[in-house]
């Protein structure tokens, strides 16, 4: 079974400054996608990037990057250019690339505990 | 156009008590998902279903079970409710299929059993 794991509970950043949340997965699949995720206190949660697995290229997503090391087995998100906006929990999730067995899908996704993102004027 | 909407909110239940749990998927999305968010326990999958049926299934007791209908609208029950079981449930809804498939998440139904 495959773990996600988030070793801050919680981050605080200065507003305009960067800050980059940690995550690491545990794994025996070579074929996956990773997510990070934003809560938003009493909000939908939303998507805020993705990586392939198979991409060796880290994604960018205008202020939001990440640092993919498939061999390390770990996928951090830097927040740049750090807003109000930003302060919410954030999740890292992994998801399997294969289709399940008997006709079952790969749409599950296994969720770090999260780490609470403050924002300090 | 709409997102993900989740119905009730908020409800408050017993213990021993059953709950149904509703939630309309964005239109067009195929699949939905459910997810149980507790402080303890982090997010952690329940089940999936796609054209009325069960795709995958998480680690969770019998007491917890779904159902899609034509529409692709689904309904979660827990029967039987247990204080562990007070959670925020999510629901997600998606295209379906087998590509990475953004899942659109609904502010969630938040359940207290007493």
């Amino acid at each position: 079974a495959q773990t996600v794991t988030q070793s801050q509970p919680e981050m605080s950043v200065q507003e305009a400054e960067t800050v980059t949340l940690s995550c690491t997965y545990d794994t025996s699949e070579s074929d996956y996608y990773l997510f990070w995720y934003k809560q938003p206190p009493s909000r939908q949660m939303i998507l805020v990037i993705r990586q392939e697995a198979y991409k060796q290229q880290n994604a960018t997503e205008n202020r939001f990057s990440v640092n993919f090391q498939k061999a390390a087995k770990s996928f951090s998100l830097k927040i740049s250019d750090s807003q109000l906006g930003d302060a919410a929990m954030y999740f890292c999730a992994y998801r399997s690339a294969k289709w399940g067995d008997s006709g079952g899908s790969n749409y599950k996704l296994t969720f770090g505990k999260g780490t609470l993102l403050t924002v300090n004027p | 156009k709409a997102g993900v909407t989740q119905t009730p909110r908020y409800l408050i239940k017993t213990r021993g008590q059953q709950v149904t749990l509703s939630c309309s998927p964005i239109s067009g999305h195929r699949s939905v998902s459910w997810y149980q968010q507790t402080p303890g326990q982090g997010l952690q999958f329940l089940f999936e279903y796609f054209s009325e049926t069960q795709r995958n299934k998480g680690n969770f007791p019998g007491r917890f079970s779904g159902r899609q209908f034509s529409n692709s609208r689904s309904e979660m029950n827990v029967s039987t409710l247990e204080l562990g079981d007070s959670a925020l449930y999510l629901c997600a809804s998606s295209r379906g299929g087998a590509d990475t498939g953004e899942l659109f998440f609904g502010e969630g139904s938040r359940l207290t059993v007493l």
